[in-house]
């Protein structure tokens, strides 16, 4: 059975820092791993999307890392705003079902 | 990118009664949908996956009866809670996987979900 595990669990740091969120998961047996964000209340914003054949994808400040073979995942955040602070998901998806990841609540201090 | 509309954003109605929650891809035709709840600092628990034209696969604990799924359409999913009761109140989202996004999963707003 998938299990995905996301550390640290909650994050504070300075507005401008560089920081990384860690995603783990037990079986890499998978297809694909997707980074989303999620504010209070609302719905997931996808962020980025890494094929099980990739290594990593890029989208402006954000960078996301896959090692299948380890079962990790990490989601890299250069320069660090205000705006970022929101809690943080990854989903595994594996025969045909998307398990997530608990989050990471990030808040930026101004 | 794809977009998917859920409705409604919130809806608050007495215990007993059914609501229906509604997600559609607007510009996309979703063959799977999937259904989550989310209570308050809790991660998303998958509750069921539907597909287009046959009945829903519900993961285990969730109740088939109570949460009614129908998905008619290429483009429309439909989760009904029949007779809410309060322990029921949560946030509900739902999803859509295109196929043409490299099966990436596009989330509707969610509708929150609170029975008195």
């Amino acid at each position: 059975k998938q299990e995905v595990t996301q550390i640290p669990a909650a994050l504070s740091v300075p507005e401008g820092e560089n920081l990384v969120l860690n995603c783990s998961f037990t079986d890499s047996a998978i297809y694909n791993l997707q980074w989303f964000r999620q504010d209070p209340g609302k719905g997931l914003t996808s962020l980025l999307l890494i094929q099980s054949s990739q290594r990593e994808q890029t989208s402006g400040r954000l960078n996301a890392s896959l090692d299948k073979s380890s079962g990790r995942s990490t989601l890299y955040i250069a320069a660090s705003q205000p705006g970022d602070s929101a809690t943080y998901l990854c989903a595994v998806r594996g025969d045909d079902k998307i398990i997530f990841g608990k989050g990471t609540r990030l808040h930026i201090l101004p | 990118g794809a977009v998917v509309s859920q409705h409604p954003s919130w809806v608050i109605c007495k215990s007993g009664t059914s609501v229906k929650i509604e997600c559609r891809s607007l510009d996309f035709q979703a063959t799977t949908m999937f259904w989550y709840r989310q209570f308050p600092k809790q991660s998303l628990m998958l509750m069921a996956t539907s597909n287009e034209g046959s009945k829903a696969t519900y993961e285990q604990g969730v109740e088939k009866d109570k949460f009614l799924i129908n998905h008619a359409s290429l483009t429309l999913s439909t989760l009904t809670v029949t007779s809410a009761h309060p322990e029921d109140s949560s946030f509900y989202i739902c999803s859509a996987r295109d196929h043409q996004f490299n099966e990436k999963l596009f989330f509707g707003s969610g509708t929150q979900l609170s029975v008195l």
